[in-house]
């Protein structure tokens, strides 16, 4: 069955460093998105992706953040210069169509920064 | 803009008992609603959708859902639950598709 995927799976970084996670959504889908859990809190909405932009973003995503999709197979997120709020579990969805369809998420990746 | 609310944080049950995990959520337009779940250490997986239709939702592993417009909820009911259905559970919205709003989750344990 096919799967979204995500690596790392853990990620360890410095505050101040850059991070890139990367995913690999499902190959037919069109539509990318990108949440976030703080431990402990709710998944939230950060980017969604389409068509090589973003679609929409939430008052998280500032300009610490971007996302990428490099080749046809991958997307990317980019933290610029971590803060140690940004330790979370981040996770790829990616969607056939936006409407009448579900998001198929990914594993996650844990990022602490230290 | 969407909301969602989960009303009960943690859920203790017994092997075999019924469970109901309660979601309302607050929208002015027509949305889809989710229930995800969250084994540990694990990703989200999706348990059942609502697009249209149907008010009652049947999902994997057992699970169902019915979404109640004039009360705008969409509970998750299970009849007999086991040990491995121990988990976090999210209730999601979504307006027509696109991003979602994910409720703060509930806590599921099943005890022997």
């Amino acid at each position: 069955e096919p799967e979204v995927t995500q690596t790392p799976s853990h990620q360890v970084t410095q505050m101040g460093q850059e991070v890139i996670l990367r995913c690999v959504p499902i190959s037919n889908h069109l539509y990318f998105y990108w949440y976030r859990q703080i431990l402990g809190q709710k998944v939230e909405f950060l980017v969604s992706f389409y068509n090589n932009e973003i679609s929409e973003k939430s008052e998280i995503f500032d300009d610490q953040f971007s996302v990428e999709r490099p080749d046809g197979s991958n997307f990317t997120l980019k933290i610029r210069s971590t803060k140690l709020e940004d330790s979370a579990m981040y996770f790829c969805a990616s969607s056939e169509r936006r409407i009448n369809t579900e998001a198929f998420f990914g594993q996650g990746t844990r990022l602490t920064v230290v | 803009a969407q909301s969602v609310t989960q009303l009960d944080s943690q859920v203790p049950v017994f092997e075999e008992a019924p469970v109901e995990l309660r979601c309302n959520y607050s929208s002015s337009v027509s949305v889809y609603l989710f229930w995800y779940v969250q084994y540990p250490n694990q990703g989200l997986q999706l348990l059942l959708k609502y697009l249209s239709g149907s008010t009652l939702v049947k999902g994997i592993n057992g699970f169902e859902a019915e979404f109640n417009k004039s009360q705008t909820s969409f509970h998750l009911r299970k009849p007999s639950v086991h040990i491995s259905d121990t988990a976090e559970y999210f209730c999601a919205v979504s307006l027509r598709g696109g991003k979602l709003s994910f409720g703060a989750g509930t806590t599921v344990t099943v005890r022997a």
